[in-house]
């Protein structure tokens, strides 16, 4: 079956621009998480949601960052005022249960100029 | 979560059994050791994962010695196509617990012909 996709796969923008980042998880996964990684780090956890509420967005760096599921389906990440430091890979997770292992899409490049 | 420890880097000759190492000495009683990799340009993939019993599974299997503090990640045949980022993950599992994924900088396996 499909797997998590994610659009665009490459996005570029300029400094102080808003970006929207969409996350389209595996069918019936109620748990969809969204990862941050940089060249040469591993992933990075920024929020994760349980249906349709954001069960943990502890890693979320600071309020440009604000990521929604209104149908508990569809996800999609936004961050305003971009800056050059958020240039990185936007990774996305969805698991049948919070319990279960996470399957993760391509990915978003994100490159802010 | 746990902290883990994983080598850099490693090489395989092709057809030979890899065996990735992992150190996880301070894992409570409650963490599963999971694996991911990340094969250049694409998300994790999930591999297995285990509380305290020897796991396999049609990709690879996983040795936790009797203390728990280290695991092994052996994939029996590597083929070139299991050059990849290996990530070896400590992770909770349980009522109240975080779902999230902490994610190190992993050991990049290169398969060589």
């Amino acid at each position: 079956g499909a797997g998590v996709s994610q659009t665009p796969s490459n996005k570029v923008t300029e400094k102080g621009k808003y970006v929207e980042l969409r996350c389209d998880p595996i069918s019936g996964h109620t748990a969809l998480y969204w990862y941050r990684q940089s060249l040469g780090q591993g992933p990075e956890f920024l929020i994760y949601f349980q249906g349709t509420g954001a069960a943990d967005d502890s890693g979320l760096p600071n309020d440009r960052f604000f990521a929604v599921r209104p149908e508990g389906s569809v996800s999609t990440l936004k961050i305003q005022r971009t800056e050059r430091g958020d240039s990185a890979v936007y990774l996305c997770a969805s698991s049948q249960n919070l319990r279960d292992e996470q399957f993760f899409g391509p990915g978003t490049r994100l490159t802010v100029l | 979560d746990a902290k883990t420890t994983q080598p850099t880097s490693m090489d395989c000759a092709e057809g030979r059994a890899a065996n990735l190492p992992c150190n996880h000495s301070t894992i409570s009683g409650n963490e599963y050791v999971y694996w991911y990799r990340q094969i250049h340009s694409q998300g994790p993939q999930y591999i297995i994962h285990g509380l305290k019993n020897n796991e396999t599974n049609e990709m690879a299997s996983l040795i936790i010695t009797e203390d728990r503090k280290s695991s092994t990640l052996i994939l029996p045949h590597a083929t070139l196509r299991d050059t990849a980022v290996y990530y070896c993950i400590v992770r909770v599992v349980g009522g109240g617990s975080n779902y999230k994924l902490t994610f190190g900088k992993g050991t990049l396996l290169t398969v060589n012909p």
